[in-house]
């Protein structure tokens, strides 16, 4: 199985700070197969990438994601109010596996 | 529209059954995921079960194998999820997704709210 390790643990930003999430894998990811979720206290995650770049419908551009191999990132190029949430990657190769989570909070 | 419902209250060693059941799109062609997310913890792969063309094949998690059995009913655009032998670490919320692909990418973009199971 396939284990992935996000960092950091907790983002401290301010609104309209750059963040850089990373996920890395414990062994190589099909670029196919790797997603970001965003979720907030009390919903279901929302698909924010798909396919390592791919924005899903209705996604704001500010987000991006990219990697290759064993490592990827998600990058939120302006913090916007709504933003502050716990982010996942997740990959599907034999099984479906999420990182342990990345909480961006307000600094 | 996804919706999961079932969940409940159960004793250990309990049994429940949830459902999966799907509005404005057909979950037929899709390959149906479970996925469950214990309190104040990530998401956690249920299992998954495949169509009617990958000949309904099923993989469970390896930790889950033996107490949980996926379902489906196409006709009634449906997925389930008996849930056995149930325990303390089964408190969860559980939510079922659809696989799709965009241009040979997997996206698993759309979630119901989830059921909530409690084993108390």
């Amino acid at each position: 199985e396939i284990v992935l390790t996000q960092s950091p643990g907790t983002l401290s930003l301010s609104p309209g700070e750059r963040a850089t999430l990373s996920c890395r894998a414990s062994q190589g990811v099909n670029t196919k197969y790797l997603g970001w979720f965003q979720q907030n206290p009390g919903q279901a995650p929302r698909l924010l990438i798909y396919g390592t770049s791919n924005r899903a419908t209705g996604i704001p551009d500010r987000f991006s994601g990219s990697g290759s191999g064993t490592d990827f990132a998600l990058t939120i190029s302006r913090l916007e109010p709504e933003d502050f949430a716990v982010y996942y990657c997740q990959q599907y190769g034999s099984s479906l596996t999420f990182g342990g989570g990345t909480k961006v909070e307000i600094k | 529209q996804l919706v999961e419902s079932g969940g409940g209250l159960v004793q250990p060693g309990g049994s429940l059954q949830l459902s999966c059941a799907a509005s404005g799109f057909s979950l037929t062609t899709s390959a149906i995921h479970w996925v469950r997310q214990a309190p104040g913890k990530g998401p956690e792969w249920v299992g998954r079960i495949r169509s009617k063309a990958g000949n309904y094949a099923i993989t469970y998690a390896a930790s889950l194998r033996g107490r949980f059995t996926m379902s489906r009913d196409d006709s009634n655009n449906t997925a389930y999820l008996q849930m056995n032998s149930l325990k303390y670490d089964d408190t969860a919320v559980y939510y079922c997704t659809p696989q799709r692909a965009y241009g040979g990418n997997l996206a698993f973009d759309i979630w119901g709210q989830g059921t909530k199971v409690i084993v108390t």
